[in-house]
């Protein structure tokens, strides 16, 4: 297994385009996370899924954000609507649940919005 | 909610030094993690832990949980340390992070 791997590595769309990202997680991890990080700032949470259920939102995640993890494999986030604040690195993390679990990144997709 | 702070910001050391960034958090935590982001965004766990002190090669990690602090130290630094050092505290029970707002470490030769 190569790890958490995440499509694309970068996106450049114009404003008011929809943008998808995909996030493949360690295929035996059943936590996934998504976070997003703007220049300068750690990391801030937007939602995490155990197996396919999503049990935690953010106030971050506007209703033009959705996210999926169906069969509890991979998981897409959406952004609909594009706006310029949505420029950010997006990353995702897997991990085992346990009583402490160590998470494991992606690279990240680096999204610009023009 | 919890807040997680770290310092210093920006850190530049000549090659050798010993290298300390210390990170404190607001309430009680199932672990503190220390990361590691290169240019480019991707990130890697360098520790884990809940109590005591971890030892990797050069880096150490130690965690004071009655103060709430920890610290990430690094041994006769060396550029290819150079990177962008993350502390985060998981919560109980949902392991979600709270990350720090990073320590940008520049060695140099």
């Amino acid at each position: 297994d190569t790890g958490v791997s995440q499509d694309p590595r970068h996106k450049i769309t114009k404003r008011g385009q929809n943008v998808t990202f995909r996030c493949d997680p360690i295929s035996e991890h059943n936590r996934l996370y998504w976070y997003r990080q703007t220049l300068g700032q750690g990391p801030e949470f937007l939602t995490y899924f155990q197996n396919e259920a999503q049990l935690e939102k953010s106030r971050l995640l506007s209703d033009r954000f959705s996210a999926e993890r169906p069969k509890g494999s991979f998981s897409t986030l959406e952004i609909q609507r594009t706006e310029q604040g949505d420029s950010a690195m997006y990353l995702c993390a897997s991990s085992f649940v346990a009583a402490i679990s160590e998470a494991f990144f992606g690279q990240g997709t680096r999204l610009t919005v023009v | 909610k919890n807040e997680v702070e770290q310092s210093p910001q920006n850190l530049t050391a000549q090659e050798g030094e010993f290298i300390t960034i210390n990170c404190s958090y607001s309430v009680g935590i199932s672990a503190l993690h220390w990361l590691q982001q290169h240019p480019g965004g991707g990130i890697v766990s360098l520790f884990m832990l809940s109590s005591g002190k971890k030892k990797h090669g050069r880096l150490i990690a130690t965690i004071n949980i009655q103060e709430k602090h920890s610290s990430l130290h690094i041994t006769a630094s060396h550029p290819r340390d150079s990177a962008v050092y993350i502390c985060a505290a998981s919560n109980f029970g949902n392991e979600k992070l709270t990350f720090g707002t990073g320590t940008r470490l520049t060695i140099i030769p």
